[in-house]
């Protein structure tokens, strides 16, 4: 079955460290998403690709980037780790604009 | 600057009761609506879906209304289960999807 994955499901870092989490989809999906969810905020938009070589921004990009290399996968770098980056991470993907996504299981991050 | 906007944090319902879940809003450009489900340490999945088109959609026991002159959609679970205890995302979409804040229902056997 066709399915989105997120490694790690947990991840304990310190603040200024580069950290990298990673979605891999089998869907084949050119869309893909990745989201933050935080109290009182809901899922907020970091950036998002739609295809191959194709990244933009989200509603809060500032601190984040990603690379699309592929079809399956699109990580997210968080260049240098902050304690205001603690959240849950969720990746995303969807065959076009208007489709329904698809959400991974999430990445639990804390930012010491 | 929340664009969609969920403002009951939480929501308590009786088992076989109706459930209702409201969304407002800002952006009349929005052309498509969802509505997704999350339960604990899970990504969000999708529930159900309308058109800016349409004024209702409706899948088994879940409805979607959608008023856009009040820029207001709401989730109508009947009858409500326990297992429907869930945070609940709406969402609405343009070029890019904006969720809102969401809304823990809680239903109670």
């Amino acid at each position: 079955d066709a399915e989105i994955t997120q490694s790690p499901r947990h991840k304990i870092t310190e603040t200024g460290r580069q950290v990298t989490l990673a979605c891999h989809q089998t869907w084949n999906h050119n869309n893909m998403f990745w989201y933050r969810q935080d109290l009182g905020h809901g899922l907020r938009l970091i950036h998002y690709s739609y295809g191959v070589q194709d990244t933009n921004k989200g509603e809060v990009s500032d601190g984040y980037s990603v690379s699309r290399s592929n079809t399956e996968d699109l990580p997210l770098t968080l260049e240098s780790a902050a304690s205001s980056q603690t959240s849950v991470y969720f990746c995303a993907s969807s065959e076009s604009d208007m489709d329904t996504q698809y959400f991974g299981p999430g990445t639990r991050l804390l930012v010491l | 600057d929340q664009q969609v906007k969920q403002n009951s944090p939480s929501l308590s319902v009786q088992e076989g009761r109706i459930s209702i879940l409201n969304c407002d809003y800002t952006n009349s450009m929005f052309d498509y609506f969802l509505w997704y489900k999350k339960y604990p340490a899970e990504g969000p999945t999708f529930l159900i879906s309308i058109s800016s088109i349409k004024d209702k959609n409706e899948d088994g026991r879940f409805t979607v209304f959608l008023n856009k002159s009040a820029k207001h959609l709401s989730l109508h679970i009947v009858p409500s289960q326990p297992g429907d205890s869930a945070v609940y995302f709406c969402a609405a979409t343009r070029n890019q999807f904006y969720f809102g804040t969401g809304t823990s229902l809680t239903v109670i056997p």
